[in-house]
């Protein structure tokens, strides 16, 4: 069954420190792994995609199919990173199916 | 270039009754999802419409159905409402295809009483 875990849910740092938001995933195949975010009072939106292989606002994720992970990471935390964070995975069928993670709630204090 | 705009924002219905959520895509979108987000859980797959067709369905009951139409806006019906209904409902609207990106509305919010 496909599945996507980030075992926390919430998630404190300071500002100007690392951050790294685990995710792992159960998926027979191989998937799409994405990162969607949802800053307060915002829609959800697209962060990034593994297939991009792209750095977005500092962030990155790397996937690691021997782990099923998917975890990401920034090196300096800033204040406005604060916000919701999914992690998804589809299947490469066509269109996007999502099944999302529960989601970690990254918090960047000052 | 609009983007996905969901009606209403909120509303509240009782147990039993039907309820009918709206959703437009964005400007030349084919492809709509529908997911449901209960209070602190990621959304959940709920049905896909490519071209007015169904495009793949998750673990929900048939009292749960949809519509595409033709300019591509799409609705998500509920049945016989239950207590458990109370979520988020999200639409999020694509050009289909596993690549393409997906862009969700602000979401409905769905009380159950």
């Amino acid at each position: 069954a496909q599945r996507v875990t980030q075992p926390e849910k919430l998630l404190s740092v300071f500002k100007g420190a690392p951050v790294e938001l685990k995710c792992n995933y159960s998926y027979s195949g191989s998937p799409e792994l994405f990162w969607y975010v949802q800053y307060s009072r915002q829609r959800l939106q697209l962060l990034l995609r593994h297939i991009s292989r792209e750095s977005i606002k500092g962030f990155t994720a790397d996937l690691n199919k021997g782990e099923t992970s998917f975890h990401l990471k920034k090196p300096f935390a800033q204040e406005e990173d604060s916000a919701m964070y999914y992690c998804a995975l589809s299947g490469p069928s066509y269109g996007q199916n999502f099944v999302f993670g529960p989601g970690t709630r990254l918090s960047v204090l000052p | 270039e609009t983007g996905v705009t969901q009606s209403p924002t909120h509303l509240i219905k009782t147990r039993g009754q039907q309820v009918t959520l709206r959703c437009s895509s964005q400007s030349g979108h084919n492809t709509v999802s529908w997911y449901q987000q209960a209070l602190g859980q990621g959304p959940q797959f709920i049905f896909q419409y490519y071209r007015e067709e169904e495009n793949g369905r998750g673990n929900f009951p048939p009292r749960f159905s949809g519509l595409q139409f033709p300019n591509y806006s799409s609705e998500l019906n509920v049945n016989a409402l239950e207590l458990d209904d109370s979520a988020l409902y999200l639409c999020a609207s694509s050009l289909g295809g596993a690549l393409t990106e997906a862009f969700f509305g602000q979401g409905t919010r769905l009380t159950v009483v």
